[in-house]
């Protein structure tokens, strides 16, 4: 069975500072990863995907991803209080194209203090 | 980015009566969407993949006799919730996949409320 495992939280980081969320996954064959960010009351939207070990940075996010340690994070820097939300990882075992449904996440409640 | 639109977005009935959320594509053709049900504070949990002019397929605990699936075009399928009780009450989220991205779009998400 596919799990996708999140520290549920809450997260408090300072305003300014770097979040840092993590997610491990079970499924060692799974292949495409994902960052969804979701507010209160709202469905969510894509953050950033990644698909190969490494780093990815867009904006002020940098998504790092370690298959052999089945493990993925996401960076957020110069943090806002706008990035307060639920931070929700997802798994999918094929490569991104196929027609599976992610795993997702229990999601990880960030707040960026003022 | 692809647009998926959902309607209704809340929906209040009683007991017994069956609602109908409809998700659409408004901007690519989707041969397949997924629905999804979030619980308050829990993850989103995957209920059933909805193909093109093919049976839905539903993950293992989810009745499909209870959550019936329409995809009749490439641009909407729709989720019936047929004798709706208080214990169907949630988030429902429907997605989709544009052709050649690995992204996947969600919908508004509709909020049942069954009294």
């Amino acid at each position: 069975q596919k799990e996708v495992e999140q520290n549920s939280g809450p997260l408090s980081v300072p305003e300014g500072a770097i979040a840092s969320l993590n997610c491990t996954y079970s499924d060692r064959v799974s292949q495409s990863f994902f960052w969804y960010r979701q507010y209160s009351g709202k469905s969510p939207e894509l953050i950033m995907s990644i698909y190969s070990n490494g780093d990815k940075e867009d904006g002020r996010f940098t998504a790092q991803l370690n298959k052999a340690s089945q493990y993925v994070s996401l960076l957020i820097r110069d943090s806002q209080p706008s990035d307060s939300a639920t931070y929700l990882c997802a798994v999918n075992v094929g490569s991104g194209g196929g027609a599976d449904g992610l795993t997702f996440g229990k999601g990880t409640h960030l707040i960026i203090q003022p | 980015g692809a647009v998926v639109s959902q309607h209704p977005s809340r929906v209040i009935c009683k007991s017994g009566t069956s609602v109908k959320i409809e998700c659409r594509s408004l901007d690519f053709q989707a041969t397949t969407m997924f629905w999804y049900r979030q619980f308050p504070k829990q993850s989103l949990m995957l209920m059933a993949t909805s193909n093109e002019g093919s049976k839905a397929t539903y993950e293992q605990g989810v009745e499909k006799d209870k959550f019936l699936i329409n995809h009749a075009s490439l641009t909407l399928s729709t989720l019936t919730v047929t004798s709706a009780h208080p214990e169907d009450s949630s988030f429902y989220i429907c997605s989709a996949r544009s052709q050649g991205d690995g992204e996947l779009f969600f919908g508004e998400g509709s909020r049942l409320t069954v009294l």
